[in-house]
């Protein structure tokens, strides 16, 4: 099994809502990603968790906040957003540790998000 | 820093090979990664280079020259469905990098 699923597909938010991400893989990875991509740009890197504990986070503001519950679990929380953050964010995971030459991340398809 | 160039769009016909280049620059470097993305989709693994040489997986192959910090993705027998942006990325302390994307327009 190599999928990334998450979920909602889209959300549309006000400014003033909370809402959460969620993101499961079951392929034994220990690193997972959040990233957010705006139309027609690479994704942008937001946090990093590895063995469920925060490693990086890419100077995101306080309105997102990751969680990591488990191996597999990955959220996303989302509070008084604004109308910029509007994107595709998007999921991944990967093994920890590239010395043995791997480099691969799976990614969710990712959640559209709108804030009006 | 880190930074991977590529050219921003390329065309090619549907049955031809088309080249997408990169070139980097990074403070440490593992290999060099690229993936496919379709409009509205997700990011999908394509290959990984760690060493110099070409590697060929199916239509695509992608070669790495660690002595020029370059390397491309090679796509033969070009079809319809491969119009996707490709992106090159690397791996640096704990990090993947992405290039900025190569839109590839492959036309009948």
């Amino acid at each position: 099994d190599t999928e990334v699923t998450q979920t909602p597909k889209h959300l549309v938010m006000g400014m003033t809502n909370k809402k959460s991400l969620k993101c499961e893989q079951h392929m034994g990875h220990r690193a997972m990603y959040w990233y957010k991509q705006k139309a027609k740009k690479p994704p942008e890197l937001m946090f990093v968790y590895s063995y469920e504990k925060l490693s990086i986070n890419e100077s995101v503001p306080s309105r997102f906040s990751p969680e990591c519950p488990n191996s597999s679990l990955l959220n996303l929380h989302l509070h008084a957003l604004q109308p910029e953050d509007s994107a595709l964010y998007l999921c991944a995971s990967s093994q920890v540790g590239w010395d043995d030459g791997t480099d691969t991340q799976y990614f969710g398809p990712g959640t559209r998000l709108t804030v009006l | 820093g880190q930074s991977l160039e590529q050219p921003s769009e390329v065309t090619a016909v549907e049955g031809a090979i088309v080249q997408i280049n990169c070139t980097y620059q990074t403070s440490g470097f593992y290999g060099l990664s690229w993936y496919q993305q379709h409009d509205g989709g997700a990011p999908t693994f394509l290959s990984y280079n760690a060493l110099d040489g070409l590697e060929e997986t199916g239509r695509f192959s992608s070669f790495l020259s660690r002595s020029d910090s370059y390397g491309y993705l090679l796509l033969q027998e070009l079809q319809m469905k491969d119009s996707a942006s490709y992106f090159c990325a690397v791996y640096n302390f704990n990090k993947f990098y992405f290039g900025s994307g190569t839109k590839l327009n492959v036309k009948p």
